[in-house]
């Protein structure tokens, strides 16, 4: 098993759209973050969470830390949110999850 | 000082040849990390230093791999005797306490 799992794997809805993207972790944490990683391959950081629940602009990330789970939702998608997004427990280093695939159509 | 900076971009590379790859961090950042991605895959780490000691390595990290942080900036990687297995984005991240900043990577394609 590894040590953070995310689903879906993959993800496809409509522009307009409220998405959820599900993170579980088994290791001891420091913080907990949510990744973006468009097809170049760069990738932007968009939280790091370490208790409750984050917003920024459309996006929202919220951890449970008794539950070890943790979920990044999208409100409003639109196609340019299409990306992979990935979780990744942070403690000395980073653990990351496989990543979701997420596609927004039109 | 805008980011962490990856040199090269790309790297196409004959099989058995040597590679160093060379990682930026932002200057403030005492920690820098070297992860590993293939294609589908979320990336896996490799090693990391704090200032120029490397502190962890990976069991992902052969022998034909090597790491150094001299002076506690910028950092190389250099994979001896390249194999197609090695073919990966090489992402490298810095961070100071708790905040993280990645590169845009180094692709290898070893042919």
């Amino acid at each position: 098993k590894n040590e953070v799992e995310q689903s879906p794997q993959n993800l496809t809805a409509q522009e307009g759209e409220f998405i959820t993207i599900n993170c579980s972790y088994s290791v001891g944490i420091s913080a907990l973050h949510w990744l973006q990683q468009h097809p170049g391959g760069g990738i932007v950081s968009l939280f790091m969470l370490s208790s409750g629940k984050k917003k920024h602009g459309r996006l929202i990330a919220t951890i449970n830390i008794q539950e070890k789970h943790s979920s990044l939702h999208i409100t409003a998608s639109h196609p340019r949110d299409s990306a992979v997004y990935i979780c990744a427990a942070h403690n000395n280093d980073m653990r990351f999850g496989a990543g979701t695939r997420l596609t927004v159509k039109p | 000082d805008t980011g962490v900076s990856q040199n090269p971009r790309h790297k196409i590379t004959k099989r058995g040849q040597n590679v160093t790859f060379r990682c930026d961090p932002i200057s403030e950042h005492n920690r820098l990390y070297w992860y590993r991605q293939t294609l589908g895959q979320g990336p896996e780490f490799l090693t990391y230093f704090q200032n120029e000691a490397q502190l962890e390595k990976s069991r992902l990290l052969s022998d034909r791999f090597s790491a150094e942080r001299p002076k506690g900036s910028f950092s190389t990687l250099e994979i001896q005797r390249t194999e197609q297995g090695d073919s990966a984005m090489y992402l490298c991240a810095s961070s100071r306490n708790r905040g993280y900043t990645f590169g845009s990577g180094t692709r290898l394609t070893v042919v």
